[in-house]
């Protein structure tokens, strides 16, 4: 079965400093998507990041970056000079190519502390 | 642009009345279709998706159902509410596994 699994149910960082979230999944496929969505106390679920499996090189947008080990089945969100603004759910997920199915990681909640 | 429509945002129901929560989905065609249900705090749960029109797959036997008549609508019904159906509902849509889309959410509280 295609998984996904974040192992930190909740994390706490002061304003400024650097944040790690974990994520791992578990496909036999080889090209595929995973993502990074927060969710916001408005609920509305924002895409972060993303990154294609057969790309080397980690994604950047901004402040956010992964690193994504793909021989690991490993995709972390690292969120630097973090802000009040980054409190909320981050997700991790990945769409299987031969699937229908968004597959969604029990979230990660992130409080930004001043 | 890709842009989809969720209505109500809010949604206050008494137990056993029906529901119908929509979904359309404008800039594309052909787009695989979802619908979630998250509980406060928690997780998205997959309820249902289509991979076009008429193609409904369940993942969780429950007190709801799925429909889509049309290629970019997708609705979630129920006949008569459960005080556990309440919740926040999501619908999504993507194509080519390459995104995914979300609306904006409906807030369901069932009294």
């Amino acid at each position: 079965a295609q998984t996904v699994t974040q192992s930190q149910p909740e994390m706490s960082v002061q304003e400024a400093e650097t944040v790690t979230l974990s994520c791992t999944y578990d496909t036999s496929e080889n090209n595929y998507y995973l993502f990074w969505y927060k969710q916001p106390p408005s609920r509305q679920m924002i895409l972060v990041i993303r990154q294609e499996a057969y790309k080397q090189q980690n994604a950047t947008e901004n402040r956010f970056s992964v690193n994504f080990q793909k021989a690991a089945k490993s995709f972390s969100l690292k969120i630097s000079d973090s802000q009040l603004g980054d409190t909320a759910m981050y997700f991790c997920a990945f769409i299987p190519p031969r699937d229908d199915k968004i597959i969604f990681g029990k979230g990660t909640r992130l409080h930004i502390l001043p | 642009s890709q842009t989809i429509h969720q209505w109500p945002a809010t949604l206050v129901q008494p137990v056993g009345s029906p529901l119908s929560l929509e979904c359309t989905v404008e800039g594309t065609s052909n787009p695989n279709l979802y619908w979630y249900r998250q509980a406060a705090g928690r997780g998205l749960q997959l309820l249902f998706y289509s991979v076009g029109i008429g193609q409904i797959s369940s993942e969780v036997p429950q007190n709801l159902s799925a429909s889509r008549p049309q290629d970019r609508q997708f609705i979630l019904s129920s006949k008569k509410l459960l005080l556990s159906d309440s919740g926040f509902y999501l619908c999504a849509w993507s194509k080519g596994a390459t995104e995914a889309f979300f609306g904006q959410g409906t807030r369901l509280t069932v009294v």
